[in-house]
């Protein structure tokens, strides 16, 4: 089946260092949606991507979309506290829709 | 603001017994999800819906747990027996429509197995 995976697992940064997530998927994707999940809570939609080598910003935020639509990332500038949580990756494929959620990777910011 | 609703919050159960869990969809989402997640890991998919029907539940383990949205609005997750393993965090989520779109999570659902 299809696998979704994310690296690192975890990162611990100090507030004001970037950060940087990569996901890559095993198989083609339709899109990509990335939702981040703070301690205790759950996934909130943050963007999707549907277009090969699309880029989006939002704030402090850039995703993008691999020319293969197998891999993306996502990249936080200036990090801060309330960055802390745990960012997924989640894919779409087929016509099914299937929804697949990546292994997730966890953020730790400190002052 | 509409929200996905989900009952109940927690659950305690000793394992040979039964659960169940509901939730509520967005009103008019059409694509509802019930997916577990273990700490520290992702959210799997147990079983897809559109409207009534199931889309994929390939990675529902049938010999225990059962889905259903008979009329195409709530849900409900079954699972019988619990086991030791089934502890973990039981999301809904729900979306206007088939492949894109983003998800709606409820708060979930989360079970401890004794």
């Amino acid at each position: 089946g299809q696998q979704v995976m994310q690296i690192p697992q975890y990162q611990h940064v100090q507030e004001g260092e970037d950060f940087t997530t990569y996901c890559n998927s095993s198989t083609t994707l339709s899109n990509i949606q990335w939702y981040k999940q703070r301690p205790g809570g759950h996934p909130v939609f943050l963007i999707q991507l549907v277009k090969s080598g699309e880029v989006k910003k939002q704030k402090r935020l850039t995703f993008q979309f691999g020319e293969a639509k197998k891999n993306s990332s996502l990249h936080i500038t200036a990090t801060q506290t309330t960055d802390v949580g745990t960012y997924f990756c989640a894919g779409n494929t087929g016509t099914a829709s299937k929804l697949t959620f990546g292994t997730g990777t966890r953020l730790q910011v400190t002052l | 603001e509409a929200e996905v609703a989900q009952s109940p919050r927690y659950k305690i159960t000793e394992k040979s017994q039964a659960v169940a869990f509901w939730c509520d969809p967005i009103s008019g989402h059409a694509t509802l999800y019930w997916y577990r997640q273990i700490l520290g890991q992702g959210p799997e998919l147990l079983v897809q819906f559109q409207d009534e029907s199931v889309v994929d539940d390939s990675q529902l383990p049938k010999d225990r747990f059962s889905a259903e949205r008979l009329k195409g609005v709530d849900s409900t997750l079954k699972i019988q027996p619990a086991e030791l393993g089934d502890s973990a965090m039981y999301l809904c989520a729900t979306r206007l429509e088939a492949g894109t779109g983003e998800l709606f999570f409820g708060e979930g659902s989360r079970l401890t197995v004794l």
